[in-house]
């Protein structure tokens, strides 16, 4: 099927661990994101790669660090994990400027 | 969603057409969309428009735009149980191609 998948679907862990998501899209598209979804469902950007490159860069905590070994994947490495990082994160991806983004199903993160 | 704006919830019976209203801020983004998140799930996206037009139709949905209001709207004919979701609008900022959502509308179809 072609898709963007996202792994794991659901991840609890306690504070202070370091956990990775990862995220894959075999659309051949150029460019993939990360959103975060908080409990009140507003999404908001975190982080934005064009052919393996950082092209948007929002405001959030150095914690966080993607990763796009190519073009096709794009993970999300979390270090020192808190509570409020708990929210459901959405890997995204999209061919070009008139285009919608497809978004993966989700991850479910809950720190405790 | 600093900058669109949608209302939370509408509430509408099953046959009855539903109107979702959106607001956005920056008159330079061309594209705006819609998408419709169930419970659980990804966001599927369901439709979008160009910033020169002013109505797109396809099947029960119709969105309009009011380019000079920066206003948006999506009307769903005949809404069916399974419309039940969250819809969220989208603008595209020419700044990085990025997309920024309202809060979305809760959209309950009783029967």
């Amino acid at each position: 099927d072609t898709a963007v998948s996202q792994t794991p679907k659901y991840l609890v862990t306690q504070m202070g661990n370091d956990k990775s998501i990862k995220c894959e899209q075999n659309l051949g598209h150029d460019t993939m994101y990360w959103y975060k979804q908080d409990s009140k469902k507003f999404l908001k950007i975190m982080f934005s790669y064009n052919n393996k490159e950082l092209i948007i860069n929002e405001t959030v905590p150095n914690r966080f660090s993607p990763k796009s070994p190519d073009k096709a994947h794009l993970n999300l490495h979390i270090n020192s994990l808190e509570l409020g990082d708990s929210a459901v994160y959405f890997c995204a991806s999209s061919r070009g400027s008139s285009d919608g983004y497809t978004f993966g199903s989700g991850t479910r993160l809950t720190v405790v | 969603g600093e900058d669109v704006e949608q209302s939370l919830f509408l509430s509408v019976r099953e046959g009855d057409s539903s109107v979702i209203n959106c607001t956005y801020t920056d008159s330079s983004s061309t594209y705006l969309y819609w998408y419709k998140q169930e419970p659980g799930a990804g966001l599927q996206l369901l439709t979008y428009i160009f910033s020169n037009m002013d109505m797109k139709q396809d099947q029960r949905l119709t969105v309009l735009l009011n380019k000079k209001d920066k206003h948006l709207s999506l009307r769903i004919a005949d809404t069916q149980t399974g419309d039940s979701a969250i819809y969220f609008c989208a603008e595209k900022r020419n700044q990085g191609g990025k997309l920024i959502f309202g809060q979305g509308t809760e959209l309950s179809v009783k029967p």
